[in-house]
């Protein structure tokens, strides 16, 4: 049973566009939610997160935002570069379990097209 | 600095061998935690140390044994592993506490079995 689904394996964009990435969850009690993204050969890098009492959370060229209704999260990233090709994931953690319970998605890979 | 530093960075073994994967944190963080991630597939948590004490086990076969010297160190000790165990090992680590933790990653130690 997947908790944190990333429905887009892949997804190619034009450099200097806007990129989203989505993720759906499934469990009402996350309260946590964070994109990662990750190099080949190299460890997942923690990009942006967000509580659930925030529906946005902004850093930069990245924006996450967070429709619990429809439990849904996405990552915008504006503009997008070349060097933002890589896979990212999606996690969410319960509510009052710390980071113990993390659940991951799948992940998506992202191609930034120069 | 949010650093997880480990080793090696590969290591091949044979079936046979013991050997040893280390991490090492300097921010303070209570929890440590030891993720497998194989390609295209999200990091699967294997273990979860908290204040230097085994917290969580999920169910790894026994040639796979952690280790927390202190708490800035976490080992993973390996026995008699088989050649489906190739795969990234991740360490990673967190703040100890109920909510929003986010888990930083280190690069990983890519394993060969041969």
């Amino acid at each position: 049973d997947q908790q944190v689904k990333q429905n887009s394996p892949s997804l190619s964009v034009q450099e200097g566009r806007i990129s989203i990435l989505n993720c759906d969850y499934t469990n009402s009690m996350f309260d946590y939610f964070l994109w990662y993204k990750k190099y080949p050969a190299e460890g997942p890098t923690f990009l942006i997160s967000i509580s659930s009492i925030k529906d946005k959370n902004e850093d930069g060229r990245f924006t996450v935002f967070l429709n619990k209704s429809a439990k849904h999260l996405s990552l915008h990233i504006v503009p997008s570069q070349p060097g933002d090709s890589a896979v990212y994931f999606c996690a969410a953690s319960p509510r009052n379990t710390g980071g113990f319970k993390t659940i991951f998605g799948a992940g998506t890979r992202l191609f930034v097209k120069a | 600095d949010t650093e997880v530093t480990q080793t090696p960075k590969h290591l091949v073994m044979g079936m046979t061998n013991k050997k040893s994967l280390k991490c090492e944190q300097h921010m303070g963080h209570r929890a440590m935690y030891w993720y497998k991630q194989k390609a295209k597939k999200p990091p699967e948590l294997m273990f979860v140390y908290s204040y230097e004490k085994l917290s969580i086990n999920e169910s790894v076969p026994s040639r796979f044994s952690p280790e927390c010297p202190n708490s800035s160190l976490l080992n993973l000790h390996l026995h008699a592993l088989q050649p489906e165990d190739s795969a990234l090992y991740l360490c990673a680590s967190s703040p100890w506490g109920a909510s929003g933790n986010t888990i930083y990653f280190g690069e990983g130690s890519w394993l060969t079995v041969v």
